[in-house]
């Protein structure tokens, strides 16, 4: 199993720049997660996907961020536009139903300058 | 809103000691996750715990779950250089699908 695939590993991109982060989940599983971690607030959950529907977005910081999740095997992040407080890791993170391991990708590493 | 807390947050040890990393919720939960996190890596699972008394181990690492005390510990035995890192402890508060909060991470170092 290839396990969860994030795109760009890292990124370094000005202020006012649109970034978009990608996500490939594990097949088969029907639960889609973005976090995002910073050394102040720790690990944050953006928004989570079940069945390729928003199920909960209240954890996304602004209007600037916006998830999607066309089908069951990719989703993006999209930040437009940047800010420098926006830099962190990006985690997606990917599981089955309720009670069972939720597998994170290598992480997005976003500077914004 | 749920609260995760760690306890302790920092911790250095010797190799070959025992010591007990602890995670305490604010919500009734009987679904808690532990995962281990190396610098500048991904979060590994190591543990997901069920149902109130569940208990699992690993190698060097046991975790249990007191759903009543709203508590689950990891536990370390007789601890390796390889075990330093940082350990997070992570609830799901959702009854369908699932919606981990994550506490503030355990930095562990075990020194030889």
């Amino acid at each position: 199993d290839a396990g969860v695939i994030q795109s760009p590993r890292h990124e370094v991109t000005e202020m006012g720049q649109e970034v978009t982060l990608r996500c490939k989940p594990i097949s088969g599983h029907n639960s889609l997660f973005w976090y995002r971690q910073t050394m102040m607030r720790g690990l944050e959950l953006l928004i989570y996907f079940n069945n390729n529907v928003p199920i909960d977005d209240s954890g996304m910081p602004e209007d600037r961020f916006s998830a999607k999740m066309p089908n069951a095997s990719f989703s993006t992040l999209k930040i437009q536009p940047s800010e420098p407080r926006d830099s962190a890791v990006y985690f997606c993170a990917s599981g089955r139903n309720s009670g069972n391991t939720i597998y994170f990708g290598e992480g997005s590493w976003l500077t914004v300058v | 809103e749920l609260k995760v807390e760690q306890n302790p947050l920092f911790l250095s040890m010797q190799e070959g000691k025992n010591y007990t990393i602890y995670c305490n919720y604010s919500t009734t939960s009987d679904r808690l996750y532990w995962y281990r996190q190396d610098p500048g890596k991904s979060l590994e699972s190591l543990f997901v715990l069920l149902s109130n008394g569940a208990v699992k181990q690993e190698g060097r690492l046991m975790a249990s779950l007191d759903t009543k005390a709203r508590l689950s510990t990891l536990h370390i035995t007789a601890a390796v250089h390889d075990l330093s890192a940082t350990y997070f402890c992570a609830v799901d508060e959702e009854t369908s699908g699932s919606r981990l909060t994550f506490g503030e991470g355990t930095q562990l170092t075990v020194n030889p």
